[in-house]
Order: C-alpha cells, then structure tokens, then sequence
C-alpha cells in the first residue's frame, strides 16, 4: 500500500543554521510527491511539488527538495532557516484512485519545526 | 480572492449533537475535497466531489455526509457526531475537474477545530 513516512516529529534548529526534513515514501509507479506547510492556526500552503524531469526542485520561501528514487526519498531543504519558519512540514504523495474516480494526496504525519533565536 | 474558506473556525458539541462544516472557493475549482487531521497520522480523505453534482466516498467516509450545493460550496455534515470525530477538518479544492493528473495542486482552507465531548 502507498505510504508515506516522516521519520522526525519534532525538530529544533538554531535561526541561520541549515535544515533538512526527510520524507520517504512507498509507491509502485512514479510519484507525484509534494511539500506543504502548516503554520500554526493556518491551512496547508504548497511549498513544492515534483512530478517529473530535474531531481532538485525549488520552491517558494527558499525551500527546495530533492527526489531520489534509488532510495525513495523527497527531503526538504533550507540552506538558512529562520524565525519565521516554525510550523509543521508536511510530505504528501499524489495518487489517484482508479477503483474511486478520485485524486488524493497521501500524507505524512509531519514534522514539527522549532526556530531557536 | 479568498481562495478556501471555512466556517466555522471551531466548534463544540456535545455526543449525539449534528452539525455541518461549510467550505467555499471563489477559484473557480472543479474538484473539492474535505480531509481530517488527527496528531501523528497526517491527513485522511473523508469525502471528495471531482465536479459540480458528483461526491463521492474517501478513505473515512464513516460518519459523515457531503453536498456539493454549488460549484463554489461543498460542506460536510455530521448526523450524530461522537468524540471519535474530534479533528480538525480541512477542506481543499484543485482546478481539474477529476481525471488522474494527480500533479495539480490542490489548495486548502484554514480548517475547523472540532471538539465532541
């Protein structure tokens, strides 16, 4: 059955230090894998997808995400992270039900990210 | 542009209460989904509507009922809720009216806190 796994629950980083997310997912067919973000009180906002061509995708906020498929992973990445990106980071595949008619996306349990001035 | 909008932002009701959760884009979207997000297991798909007049089931549709009332308005009710329907409850919408092009975003309101006591 399609998963998708978020190792890390919580995770705390220094404002300005580096973050990495990890994101592994278990899909028969090619993925269409996504990042959102959950700021407290807030809906999910897009931060990036990958759905096909270059690995290493980039997305809004400075975030970017590298697929691998050789280890069926999607990690986040920010080079400098700060205050303002405390939240929780979701990982989701997109799949779509042929049984159901319906698209779906398949999430993660999320990271929750503290920023520590 | 709202994009997603939910109402209410947080409800309480007592076991055995009904009520329904209102969800409506001006994005001019075809398909419409509500989910539930309980801590440590992401977000579920309750029920879905590819286009206007069509819903259909999700993954945990148990409890629950949809109307899509409108191309704009899709609202999830519960008939006799129970404290195992505490989540918060998101409601989500994507341009594509159905169909496998599961890369589409799909864009998500800012959720109803649900408590059942």
């Amino acid at each position: 059955a399609q998963s998708v796994t978020q190792p890390d629950i919580h995770i705390t980083v220094s404002e300005g230090a580096s973050l990495e997310l990890r994101c592994n997912y278990s899909y028969g067919a090619t993925p269409y894998l996504f990042w959102y973000v959950q700021s407290p009180g807030q809906g999910l906002q897009l931060l990036l997808k990958y759905f096909s061509g270059d690995t290493l995708v980039q997305g809004i906020k400075g975030f970017e995400a590298e697929f691998k498929r050789s280890q069926s992973s999607f990690n986040l990445r920010k080079p400098s992270v700060h205050w303002s990106d405390a939240a929780e980071y979701f990982c989701a595949v997109g799949r779509f039900s042929w049984a159901g008619g319906y698209n779906k996306l398949i999430f993660g349990a999320g990271t929750r990210l503290a920023v520590h001035p | 542009n709202a994009g997603v909008t939910q109402t209410p932002k947080f409800q309480v009701l007592k076991t055995g209460q009904s009520m329904t959760l209102q969800c409506a884009q001006d994005m001019n979207h075809n398909s419409m989904y509500w989910y539930r997000q309980d801590p440590g297991m992401g977000l579920r798909l309750i029920y879905y509507s590819a286009s206007e007049g069509t819903t259909d089931k999700g993954e945990v549709p148990n409890g629950y009922n949809v109307s899509r009332l409108n191309k704009r308005e899709f609202s999830l009710r519960l008939e006799s809720a129970a404290p195992s329907q505490t989540s918060v409850y998101f409601c989500a919408s994507r341009r594509l009216a159905g169909g496998p092009k599961v890369e589409e975003t799909q864009y998500f309101g800012p959720g109803t806190r649900l408590l059942v006591l």
